[in-house]
Parts: C-alpha cells; structure tokens; sequence
C-alpha cells in the first residue's frame, strides 16, 4: 500500500515568514494530494489539493508543487499569520481510499 | 447544511465494553471512511465504504467492526474495548473513491481504561 512521509514534524516561524512542508510517497499510481489543516480540537479541513497532471496550483498565500519523477509533494504559505498555527497535513489517494503523512505541527511567532 | 455528524463526541469505556461510533452524511456521498488519529501518527484508515452495500479493511482494522446502514450512515463498532483503542476517531465522506478531498466529521474521542 502507500507511504506517506512528512517533514519536518515540528516548525516555529515568525510572523510574515514562509513555511515550507514536505511530503514523499510511495506509490507512483498515486494521483491525487491534498492538504488538510487541523487546528487544537478541531476536524481536519481541507486547504488546498493538486492533481498529477498539475505541477504547481496556488490559492493566495498558500501554494502546492508535485514533482511525480521524484514522487513529491510540497506547501509553501508565504506571509504567514498566528491564524497558520495548526497541525498540517498531506496525503496521497492510491486505489482506495487517502494515506495521510504524520503531521506537521507550524507555530507562528507573533 | 450539517455535512458529517458524529455521536458521541466523548466516550469512556472499561476494558472488554462495547460500543458503536455512529456517523452520518446528507451531502449524498457515496463514499464513507473510519481514520483513527494517535499523536504523531497522523489518521490512519480503519474501514471504509466505497458505495452502499459495501466494506473493505483499511490499514489498522483489528478489533473493530463497521456497518454501512444505508448511503446515509456508517457506523464503526468496538466489540471488546482495549486500552490500545484509545484515540480520537473521524468519519469522513466524498463523493466517491476517487480523487476528491474528505469532508471529516468532528471527531470522537475515546478512551478506554
């Protein structure tokens, strides 16, 4: 089945600063990953997501690359806020259902 | 427009207990899934529902039971709770199998002692 590696699991940036997270997988069939942000005590939201005809897609100060030769994936949120602090998290569809990475917990330092 | 419903949002049950997470979708989803969330280790897959009238094994599904009541509904069951058990558990939901992203539920969180 798929893996689904992230890095790093913790990040402490400062305000205004870009955060980069890292995902590799598994399998090469995957085709579909997306990200979710999960704030303390919440459900996992849905942020941004990208196909693996796409290479890169951006939603404002949020953006999204896939590298399918290397088989990964990345989030870049450029001028983040205290609001960005959460537990981040990518995932990659294989036949059946969403392998998700570990996690990624941003802290934004005001 | 309540998307994902879980019951209950806390549970506490003794070691060998019963119980059954209920979950329910009125986006008219096909697909219905069970994650499981333990610190550090992301949600991983119990069981899910490609479409109505079906059920296949995720990544962690010993221990554990699911029914898929109707296109609706998607309960998980616990036959004999273990300590090893404890964990916040999702249901999400999509519109099929495919690649589109999971609307979750808002978790439940149990703990068997």
């Amino acid at each position: 089945g798929e893996n689904v590696e992230q890095h790093p699991s913790t990040l402490s940036v400062q305000e205004g600063d870009s955060a980069v997270i890292k995902c590799t997988y598994s399998d090469s069939a995957s085709n579909y990953f997306p990200w979710y942000k999960q704030e303390l005590g919440k459900r996992p939201q849905l942020i941004i997501d990208i196909r693996s005809n796409v290479g890169e897609k951006k939603d404002q100060r949020i953006a999204v690359t896939l590298n399918k030769t290397a088989k990964h994936f990345s989030l870049h949120i450029t001028e983040t806020q205290p609001e960005d602090s959460a537990v981040y998290f990518c995932a990659a569809h294989e036949e059946r259902a969403l392998t998700f990475g570990s996690g990624t917990r941003l802290q934004v330092q005001p | 427009n309540a998307g994902v419903t879980q019951t209950p949002k806390f549970q506490v049950l003794k070691t060998g207990q019963s119980m059954t997470l209920q979950c329910a979708q009125d986006m008219n989803h096909n697909s219905m899934y069970w994650y499981r969330q333990d610190p550090g280790m992301g949600l991983r897959l119990i069981y899910y529902s490609a479409s109505e009238g079906t059920t296949d094994k995720g990544e962690v599904p010993n221990g554990y039971n699911v029914s898929r009541l109707n296109k609706r509904e998607f309960s998980l069951r616990l036959e004999s709770a273990a300590p090893s058990q404890t964990s916040v558990y999702f249901c999400a939901s999509s519109p099929t199998t495919g690649d589109y992203g999971y609307t979750f539920g808002s978790g439940t969180r149990l703990t068997v002692v």
